[in-house]
């Protein structure tokens, strides 16, 4: 079973923020909240990841509650090559972190 | 750039014949690369951990048999799909954790695009 909950798909205009919602509210405390996403008939591309603290990188800004069950990928100003699925995942660091998907949410950004 | 390559990017083959798919580390060394399955419209399926200088470990459900892992070196994971069947017919991808800044991050190949007829 996956260990995150997000909503199947949502749509966004083209240079406003996407603001992705994920539920981990089983996360343990060495699990890391990752985030991919998938361009059609891509590999995955890695976007950012964070144990407790926000981060942030050129690409995104990652959101993690106090609590840690849940966080928020920030992509700032969406273009129309952002259009895919984004997918957040929980797993402990390193090769024994296997990556196990969920079902993701399709973003579609509309000029 | 790509840290991680596949090869080939797609193949299409006859029922009954086997096929090799090639995974890379370009820059970095892998002890432990991961492939992964993905039929159309669904998620990413784990199907086993390449481990290089050991057997591969596979998620349950996934017959060893059919789907062979080498982990010749520490840059290279080959998966060959043995006997394929229409039923095979899939999008496969590999990953390998890359260290970056004392952490290792799973980055993925551009996956393989395969066609059994």
């Amino acid at each position: 079973d996956a260990k995150t909950t997000q909503p199947p798909s949502m749509d966004c205009a083209e240079g406003r923020a996407a603001n992705l919602p994920c539920n981990h509210s089983t996360i343990s405390g060495n699990e890391y909240v990752y985030w991919y996403r998938q361009i059609h008939s891509q590999g995955p591309q890695y976007i950012i990841h964070g144990l407790k603290n926000n981060e942030t990188n050129e690409m995104a800004s990652l959101i993690i509650t106090e609590d840690r069950k849940s966080s928020t990928l920030i992509l700032p100003h969406a273009t129309l090559r952002d259009t895919a699925v984004y997918y957040c995942i929980v797993s402990p660091p390193g090769s024994w972190g296997k990556l196990q998907f969920g079902a993701g949410t399709q973003v579609v950004v509309t000029p | 750039g790509a840290v991680v390559s596949q090869h080939p990017s797609w193949v299409i083959c006859k029922s009954g014949t086997s096929v090799k798919i090639e995974c890379r580390s370009l820059d970095f060394q892998a002890t432990t690369m991961f492939w992964y399955r993905q039929f159309p419209k669904q998620s990413l399926m784990l199907m086993a951990t390449s481990n290089e200088g050991s057997k591969a470990t596979y998620e349950q459900g996934v017959e060893k048999d059919k789907f062979l892992i080498n982990h010749a070196s520490l840059t290279l994971s080959t998966l060959t799909v043995t006997s394929a069947h229409p039923e095979d017919s899939s999008f496969y991808i590999c990953s390998a954790p890359r260290p970056i800044g004392g952490e290792e991050t799973q980055y993925f190949g551009p996956g393989t695009r395969l066609l059994v007829l």
